[in-house]
């Protein structure tokens, strides 16, 4: 079974650009979160899916971030128009919504570097 | 408010060495869940372990151990005789009940030389 993905693993912007990030989670897996690590940080929370509705975005930094999850299958994570401290690395994460218990199951993350 | 915090920002030891990794959380739920994850070089986040509250057991699984101490509301991982595939970040975090979200702390850089 394929585990979480997420594209691209690796974004240079430049200030004031957009980006778009990608999550697949693991198949049938209703419940999709994204996280997001400033360098040398914790690891913090932005936003949480229960299939394509948002049951959480009080994570989220402020109004240049946007996510979606059409169809509750893949989500996307739009930054526009990005800052300097919007560099880190962001994960997503999925998890079963009767299954499993509360085990996310992390991505690979995509490092996202604005100059 | 809840909180982890891993005071221990990177440890370096040799193999077969044992080493133990700090984890203390704040939270004034009485019911929550702790977890363990390793960042492996690869980047992905690997599930170790969960522990509910109310579980004060210690587990082992196989060189990995874990010590649930609520009176110190601390949540340590020990490796015993360390590998050097054991090199990672290691990170423990909070989730608190009717939530969904995880808090972490700041993560452990484990080394592990030959």
């Amino acid at each position: 079974e394929a585990g979480v993905t997420q594209f691209p693993s690796h974004s240079v912007i430049e200030k004031g650009q957009t980006v778009t990030l990608r999550c697949d989670p693991i198949s049938g897996h209703d419940n999709l979160y994204w996280y997001r690590r400033v360098m040398g940080k914790e690891i913090k929370f932005l936003l949480h899916f229960v299939k394509e509705s948002k049951q959480d975005e009080s994570g989220m930094p402020n109004n240049r971030f946007l996510a979606e999850r059409t169809g509750g299958t893949y989500s996307t994570l739009k930054v526009q128009p990005a800052e300097l401290e919007d560099s880190g690395v962001y994960f997503c994460a999925s998890s079963h919504l009767l299954i499993g218990g509360y085990e996310q199951y992390f991505g690979p993350g995509t490092r996202l570097t604005v100059t | 408010a809840q909180k982890v915090t891993q005071a221990q920002t990177e440890i370096s030891v040799v193999e077969k060495e044992d080493v133990t990794l700090d984890c203390v959380y704040e939270t004034r739920d009485t019911t929550y869940y702790l977890f363990w994850y390793k960042q492996p070089p690869s980047g992905e986040l690997v599930f170790l372990i969960r522990r509910n509250s109310f579980d004060e057991q210690n587990e082992i699984s196989g060189r990995y151990s874990w010590n649930f101490q609520k009176s110190t509301s601390s949540f340590n991982f020990t490796i015993t005789a360390s590998q050097v595939v054991d090199s990672a970040v290691y990170f423990c975090a909070l989730r608190v009940h009717n939530t969904d979200k995880l808090i972490f702390g700041t993560g452990t850089r484990l080394q592990v030389f030959p």
